[in-house]
């Protein structure tokens, strides 16, 4: 079955630092690949996604890059923010499993001024 | 345009009770999600919809977990009688066709206490 493994957390960070959340995937067939963020006290909100390899994703600041050959949709970020604190979550869908979110375990990250 | 709805953001309620979650999707999307996420973890799939029929709902416990989406557009899941072990945020998605490529888009979540 499908499965996603991203690092855990917390991810501290001062501001302005770089970020990577790593994210690692296993699916049959041919995945379409998402991260996902979750403002404290907020839904899940769409961040970016990337749907056949090679891909990059990005949105705010933020871009993913979909990785066949090593299986993986790595978070990045050049400088983070405050604001970006929050919990990220790597998901994944594909046409062998009925088109639904697998997601990983999430990964908080704090940012501190 | 407005997002994926939800109703109650909070539940307590005692073990045994009957409780019910409301969600109401995006405008035209034809594929609706329930998902139950657990404290501290991703979110995992109970039921999925295309238009008013079930086409996925291998993961939702029957015994005591029910769903339905009558007229293809609002969706309710009711849990009859909850158990401690239910306690979790019930989230509500809906994408526009259930495609591999296509955004689901999240609700706010139900957050349920059983005591």
């Amino acid at each position: 079955g499908n499965s996603v493994t991203q690092m855990e957390g917390p991810v501290t960070l001062s501001e302005e630092a770089f970020l990577t959340i790593n994210c690692t995937y296993t699916a049959t067939g041919y995945p379409s690949l998402f991260w996902y963020v979750q403002y404290p006290g907020e839904g899940l909100q769409l961040l970016l996604k990337a749907t056949k390899a090679d891909d990059k994703g990005s949105n705010k600041g933020f871009e993913a890059t979909y990785r066949k050959e090593t299986t993986s949709f790595h978070l990045e970020k050049g400088s983070v923010q405050v604001s970006d604190s929050a919990v990220y979550f790597c998901a994944l869908t594909s046409n062998n499993a009925g088109n639904m979110l697998t997601f990983g375990g999430g990964t908080r990250l704090m940012v501190k001024p | 345009e407005a997002g994926v709805v939800q109703s109650p953001r909070y539940k307590i309620i005692e073990k045994k009770q009957p409780v019910a979650f409301w969600c109401n999707p995006i405008s035209g999307h034809n594929t609706l999600y329930w998902y139950l996420q657990n404290l501290g973890q991703g979110p995992e799939l109970l039921i999925r919809y295309e238009n008013e029929e079930a086409v996925d709902d291998s993961q939702l416990p029957k015994d005591r977990f029910s769903a339905e989406r009558l007229k293809g557009v609002d969706s309710t899941l009711k849990i009859q009688p909850a158990e401690l072990g239910d306690s979790a945020v019930y989230l509500c998605a809906s994408s526009l066709r259930g495609g591999s490529t296509d955004t689901q888009y999240f609700g706010p979540g139900t957050r349920l206490t059983v005591l």
